[in-house]
């Protein structure tokens, strides 16, 4: 069973400050990797995603992936409290068919 | 453009009722997916679709049919309703592995 790992949080940051959220998964086969950001009663939408080691940076967020140790994290700096929110990490399955595992998610909360 | 629609998005029914969920994705997407999400337990995957004539079973497929109509609709269906499929269903749809989702149905069995 392949599995995605997160810490379920809360996470409390206070406004300004930078969020790290991490995500470990043992798929080791696996490509490509997502960040969702939920708020509550909605659905999931894309945020991030990452194909490579190293960072990437897109505005206030940074994915960062480091495929030996097959752990995955998602910086937000500048938080604010829109930001505060559940972020999901989503997985490619190795096994094709582009399926996502996901793990349960960290809730966020960034408070003023 | 709509993107991934789902009805209905609120439902309740009585355990041993049928009921189908419908949805549809104008972004000429191959592959499509029903996932249930319940408290603490994140996203998991009942069935999906990789391509039009295809379906195969995800993680939680247990009391659940679909039926990938054309291209764009793919239709979860419940035949015999449980209390433990009380959960919000995610219709999603993609081509790279981003997945776009619809809004989601809320379904409770009661």
């Amino acid at each position: 069973q392949k599995e995605v790992e997160q810490n379920s949080g809360p996470l409390s940051v206070p406004e300004g400050a930078i969020a790290s959220l991490n995500c470990t998964y043992s798929d080791r086969g696996s490509q490509s990797f997502f960040w969702y950001r939920q708020y509550s009663g909605k659905s999931p939408e894309l945020i991030m995603s990452i194909y490579s080691n190293g960072d990437k940076e897109d505005g206030r967020f940074t994915a960062q992936l480091n495929k030996a140790s097959q752990y995955v994290s998602l910086l937000i700096r500048d938080s604010q409290p829109s930001d505060s929110a559940t972020y999901l990490c989503a997985v490619l399955d190795s096994g094709g068919y582009n399926k996502l595992i996901f793990g349960a998610g960290t809730r966020l909360a960034v408070h003023p | 453009n709509a993107g991934v629609t789902q009805t209905p998005k609120f439902q309740v029914l009585k355990t041993g009722q049928s009921m189908t969920l419908q949805c549809a994705q104008d972004m000429n997407h191959n592959s499509m997916y029903w996932y249930r999400q319940d408290p603490g337990m994140g996203l998991r995957l009942i069935y999906y679709s990789a391509s039009e004539g295809t379906t195969d079973k995800g993680e939680v497929p247990n009391g659940y049919n679909v039926s990938r109509l054309n291209k764009r609709e793919f239709s979860l269906r419940l035949e015999s309703a449980a209390p433990s499929q009380t959960s919000v269903y995610f219709c999603a749809s993609t081509n790279t592995g981003e997945l776009f989702f619809g809004e989601g149905s809320r379904l409770t069995v009661l």
